[in-house]
């Protein structure tokens, strides 16, 4: 089974600084990568995804993340961060051989400093 | 278009009540999953389904219960609530076998046992 390490249980930063987000993985077989964000009381939604192709991937509000397999790492970054990007992120990986289940970090929790 | 529905969004037991969790998609999806939440230990997977008839145990299933009528319905059953309950529960669902598909999570159920 996959596990999935964030090291950073919070992170603070200040408004429009850049910010990075760390995942780790444990197996290095072909895997889905995913990052999914949770604003306070909510449920979680797709911040990106990386399924095969160009190891930088883009997803919603200005956030990127670099599929990297050697070190099976999956980075979360953003340039240029806002107050409304104060949330809890979570890295997840899917094993491609086993669809049915994935496994979840236990989650970076961004606070945005104005 | 709801997506994933789950009610109640809180609810307080006391120890050794029971009560079922409802979790509705209107997406057609097969896959559906529970996931419990709890500060500092990301999600973990109580239970599964993979269609209509068929359900199997995650990494967390004891104290709990699921049945799977039909497509649109999940529901979770807590048969003996205990305090380790308390916690937020989270449904979530997928189109299937296809690892690149994505999880839709419902908005969660806070459940707190007393």
């Amino acid at each position: 089974a996959q596990s999935v390490t964030q090291l950073d249980s919070q992170v603070p930063v200040f408004e429009e600084a850049p910010v990075e987000l760390r995942c780790n993985y444990s197996s290095s077989v072909s895997v889905y990568l995913f990052w999914y964000v949770q604003y306070p009381n909510q449920g979680l939604q797709l911040l990106l995804k990386y399924l095969s192709g160009s190891t930088l991937v883009k997803g919603i509000n200005g956030f990127e993340a670099e599929f990297n397999k050697s070190q099976t790492s999956f980075h979360l970054r953003k340039p240029s961060v806002h107050i409304s990007d104060t949330a809890e992120y979570f890295c997840a990986v899917r094993d491609i051989d086993t669809g049915n289940q994935f496994y979840f970090g236990t989650g970076t929790s961004l606070t945005v400093i104005p | 278009n709801a997506g994933v529905t789950q009610t109640p969004k809180f609810r307080i037991l006391k120890i050794g009540q029971s009560m079922t969790l409802q979790c509705t998609q209107d997406m057609n999806h097969n896959y559906m999953y529970w996931y419990r939440q709890d500060p500092g230990m990301g999600l973990k997977l109580i239970y599964y389904s993979v269609g209509a008839g068929i359900t199997d145990k995650g990494e967390v299933p004891n104290g709990y219960n699921v049945s799977r009528s039909t497509t649109e319905d999940f529901p979770l059953r807590l048969e003996l609530a205990a305090p380790s309950q308390t916690s937020v529960y989270f449904c979530a669902s997928d189109r299937g076998w296809s690892g690149a598909n994505v999880l839709t999570f419902g908005a969660g159920s806070r459940l707190t046992v007393l």
